[in-house]
């Protein structure tokens, strides 16, 4: 069955980076992409970015692009986002999810990333 | 900068129908702005629900569906169960950066 498993909670200080990996299971990596989403503490979804698994392309949310890096190592089917010069509105629940044709389906269980000092 | 704006709240009695709807200041929303709808509870991920305006995903109850309404997209939910309270997200695609609306939470009341 499709999963993907995310990396488990982050504690970092403002001005840090972070990096939450994604592993895919269950399915052929490089056919689906994969798209990053967060939601602040009791706030709504936030589109961040997307990476094809096939190629590498990214599209990032222009609010983030200075920051956010997305990547992908085929052979072990995971995906990474880094997301740099942390700000204390940077702490969020982070999720991954499988995207193919425009649409979205499985989701990752989600990552914490905590911002403070 | 793009924003997609949902009802922030509506309140539906058990058994009845409900309309949400998605708008995006750019213009109407489209096909080509592939709508997706997610349901998420407390605590958890969210739930695709419907993608590419209308279609429905395999765990997709048949009383959800989705359409175009007046220049927006729209979900609708049809005999509502009490499980169905919930906050429901749109999503929009504008050719490379997706944009998700701000939210409605749904009341089964």
């Amino acid at each position: 069955q499709v999963q993907l498993v995310q990396s488990g909670a982050e504690m970092k200080t403002p001005g840090a980076s972070v990096k939450v990996s994604c592993k895919a299971s269950g399915y052929t990596f490089s056919t689906y992409g994969i798209t990053w989403v967060r939601q602040a503490p009791g706030q709504g979804l936030e589109w961040m970015g997307w990476i094809s698994g096939y190629n590498g392309y990214t599209a990032y949310a222009q609010r983030l692009q200075d920051r956010i890096t997305l990547t992908t190592d085929t052979p072990t089917s995971t995906a990474y986002m880094e997301l740099r010069s942390l700000r204390s509105d940077d702490t969020a629940v982070y999720y991954c999810a499988r995207e193919i044709g425009l649409h979205y389906d499985y989701w990752g269980q989600g990552t914490l990333v905590t911002v403070s000092s | 900068q793009t924003v997609v704006t949902q009802e922030p709240s509506l309140t539906v009695s058990p058994g009845g129908t409900v309309t949400l709807t998605c708008a995006s200041n750019t213009g109407a929303v489209t096909t080509i702005n592939y709508p997706s709808w997610f349901q998420q509870r407390p605590g958890q991920a969210p739930r695709p629900l419907i993608y590419s305006t209308s279609e429905k995903h395999s765990w997709t109850p048949a009383r959800f569906s989705g359409s175009l309404l007046g220049g927006r997209a729209a979900l609708t939910l049809s005999g509502v169960q009490p499980e169905d309270e919930a906050e429901y997200y749109c999503l929009l695609y504008y050719s490379g950066p997706w944009v998700f609306g701000g939210g409605t939470k749904l009341i089964v009341l």
